[in-house]
């Protein structure tokens, strides 16, 4: 079963503009992890935000976290034609589950150059 | 480059064999897991090996099982297969402990069902 929700489905947008992507879950979690995936290949791991931490920033991605309202943002600043790929979420609840990702279905970005 | 590497790249089988598929971990990690990924679809959980031990299953059914060998190396076979097997298989390492929660994904294996 999914319990990540992505939206937008897919996401088109020119070169130099910023591209958010929103992901929602279901239960509690351990942490939250983006992955890229490019034309059906590996996952590339992005980012990991933990449960008690609520903005991380690592070069031009920043990842939000609302643990209230079971929710996470991506946000690509300055997009690059190199960034068209799938995007990720997903989850690790921990406990007796830690190390299990759950994913969602993902958004599909495209960046124009 | 995670340093997880996958075998075969892609296969094709048909409806009632069996498959196995092998994964290498990255150095130093010593806890496995396999996904599967159908088309359009997010990765879905397989089961997790540490130690030699199957460590977590999601919703698959037995005959998928998996090994996992002293050098940490992981195996998955998928017997009496069906077309909706067909799918990206990927297998992902990590190191076991507090703070190791990122997972290394290999390449994946393309299996395609006839």
């Amino acid at each position: 079963s999914q319990q990540g929700e992505e939206d937008p489905q897919a996401l088109s947008i020119q070169e130099g503009e910023n591209a958010t992507m929103n992901c929602s879950y279901k239960t509690s979690i351990n942490n939250l992890q983006w992955y890229r995936q490019n034309s059906g290949r590996g996952l590339v791991h992005l980012i990991l935000i933990r449960s008690n931490e609520r903005e991380k920033h690592s070069g031009r991605l920043r990842v939000t976290l609302d643990t209230s309202k079971k929710s996470s943002s991506l946000l690509i600043t300055a997009s690059r034609a190199a960034d068209t790929a799938s995007y990720f979420c997903a989850t690790d609840e921990g406990s007796t589950s830690y190390g299990k990702l759950t994913f969602g279905q993902g958004t599909i970005l495209t960046v124009h150059p | 480059e995670t340093g997880v590497t996958q075998s075969p790249t892609h296969l094709i089988k048909t409806r009632g064999q069996q498959v196995t598929l092998r994964c290498s971990s990255q150095s130093g990690h010593n806890t496995v897991s396999w996904y599967q990924q159908a088309l359009g679809q997010g990765p879905q959980f397989i089961f997790q090996y540490y130690r030699e031990e199957e460590n977590g299953r999601g919703n698959f059914p037995p005959r998928f099982s998996g090994l996992q060998f002293p050098n940490y190396s992981s195996e998955l076979n998928v017997n009496a297969l069906e077309l909706d097997d067909s799918a990206l298989y990927l297998c992902a390492s990590r190191a076991q402990g507090v703070g190791q929660e990122t997972q290394y994904f290999g390449p994946g294996t393309r299996l395609l069902v006839l």
